[in-house]
């Protein structure tokens, strides 16, 4: 059973340039979370979507920054015009639902790199 | 945001007992304590989780005071591959989000 995927690993991106990040759940994981990591710090928690809704998006910032989960496909987390704050590691997480027995488990980042 | 406190870092000798503190003092009575690895830069990786009882994995141990505000989590025979961050968290049972503080960077010395 293959874990969480992600793509590309790594992405270079110019200061306005467009971002999409990939990530495909582990099979049977209908609950997506992504999460930003700094430098140097923890992970934080962006948004987190089912099936075609967002449901908690309280750590996304509020503009640049959009997510989907399509009913067909992979949970794609966009940046538009980017800039070099937006450097980091995006980790995206699955789970089959909420809740003390659904922990999240992680795929391996998409480290971003603005020049 | 993070109700957790744990040391910067911490140096265990390999073979020995790794033993790391987190202390959650305002931790609410519907509270979990989890705790998650990150090995060099990698995705975290799920270690184990409790409610008010001492828990055991494969991986790890869980000890939780009898009040709840602190827990230990004890590798029991650390190895060099133990060496990483990590990371104790509190959420709710239907919490949608971790909350990732600075964590404990454990390094495993030869």
């Amino acid at each position: 059973n293959a874990g969480v995927m992600q793509n590309p690993r790594h992405l270079v991106r110019r200061r306005g340039q467009e971002a999409r990040l990939r990530c495909s759940p582990m099979k049977g994981h209908s609950h997506v979370y992504w999460y930003r990591q700094l430098p140097e710090e923890g992970l934080k928690f962006m948004v987190y979507l089912q099936k075609e809704n967002i449901i908690d998006e309280s750590g996304m910032p509020k503009e640049r920054f959009s997510a989907e989960f399509p009913k067909e496909g992979p949970s794609i987390l966009r940046i538009q015009q980017v800039v070099r704050g937006d450097s980091a590691a995006y980790f995206c997480a699955s789970s089959t639902g909420t809740g003390n027995y659904n922990e999240q488990f992680f795929g391996p980042g998409t480290r971003l790199t603005v020049l | 945001d993070a109700k957790t406190t744990q040391p910067t870092s911490m140096d265990c000798a390999e073979g020995r007992a790794a033993n790391l503190p987190c202390n959650h003092s305002t931790i609410s009575g519907n509270e979990y304590v989890y705790w998650y690895r990150q090995i060099h830069s990698q995705g975290p990786q799920y270690i184990i989780h409790g409610l008010k009882n001492n828990e055991t994995n494969e991986m790890a141990s869980l000890i939780i005071t009898e009040d709840r505000k602190s827990s230990t989590l004890i590798l029991p025979h650390a190895t060099l591959r133990d060496t990483a961050v990590y990371y104790c968290i509190v959420r709710m049972n239907t919490g949608n989000q971790f909350y990732f503080g600075t964590g404990t960077s454990l390094t495993v010395i030869p």
